[in-house]
């Protein structure tokens, strides 16, 4: 069955330091997706993108956050300069239609 | 501001009864509602939805019972196996209008043997 997959699983980097998250969606989703969860909390969107664009962001996505789909098949999550509180579990998803999206494993980013 | 809610964090039912996971929506415009499941250390799992138009969506052992006028649903699983062991969240998204998907804090649901 196919699936979405996501590497690293876990990344570590010093504050100040730029992180990209890797993902691949399923091959014939269309929207693809970045959540996170920081622990003990609840999974928060951060953004969507369509057609080779953002289609929305949260108020967590700001500046330091980009997305890119470089080759039709990756989809990337970078932060430019990470700071401690974006330790967080983060989740990438995609979907061929907007109703039921499928998450990837996940990468485990730890700010130090 | 929680447009989700699960007010149950954690659940025990015995092997082979039902299990009733709960779920609260405020927002009206929410049109479809997915139900997760996650163990740890992995992404969640969808596991079933259903479209505001509908008020049951059966898959297997799952059902999902939707009531807009309550602004409530539920999840059941029945009979409810060790595997199911795991947190469930439960979601929403405005569908078209909206897709991002938004989470309930999830309860986690113990089979006991």
């Amino acid at each position: 069955e196919p699936e979405v997959t996501q590497t690293p699983s876990h990344q570590v980097t010093q504050m100040g330091q730029e992180v990209i998250l890797r993902c691949v969606p399923i091959s014939n989703h269309l929207y693809f997706y970045w959540y996170r969860q920081i622990l003990g909390q609840k999974v928060e969107f951060l953004v969507s993108f369509y057609n080779n664009e953002i289609s929305e962001k949260s108020e967590i996505f700001d500046d330091q956050f980009s997305v890119e789909r470089p080759d039709g098949s990756n989809f990337t999550l970078k932060i430019r300069s990470t700071k401690l509180e974006d330790s967080a579990m983060y989740f990438c998803a995609s979907s061929y239609t907007v109703e039921t999206q499928y998450f990837g494993p996940g990468t485990r980013l730890l700010v130090l | 501001d929680q447009q989700v809610k699960q007010n149950s964090p954690s659940l025990s039912v015995q092997e082979g009864r039902i299990s009733i996971l709960n779920c609260d929506y405020t927002n009206s415009m929410f049109d479809y509602f997915l139900w997760y499941k996650k163990y740890p250390a992995e992404g969640p799992t969808f596991l079933i939805s259903i479209s505001s138009i509908k008020d049951k969506n059966e898959d297997g052992r799952f059902t999902v019972f939707l009531n807009k006028s309550a602004k409530h649903l539920s999840l059941h699983i029945v009979p409810s196996q060790p595997g199911d062991s795991a947190v469930y969240f439960c979601a929403a998204s405005e569908g078209e209008r909206d897709d991002k998907i938004i989470f309930g804090k999830g309860t986690r649901l113990h089979i006991l043997p």
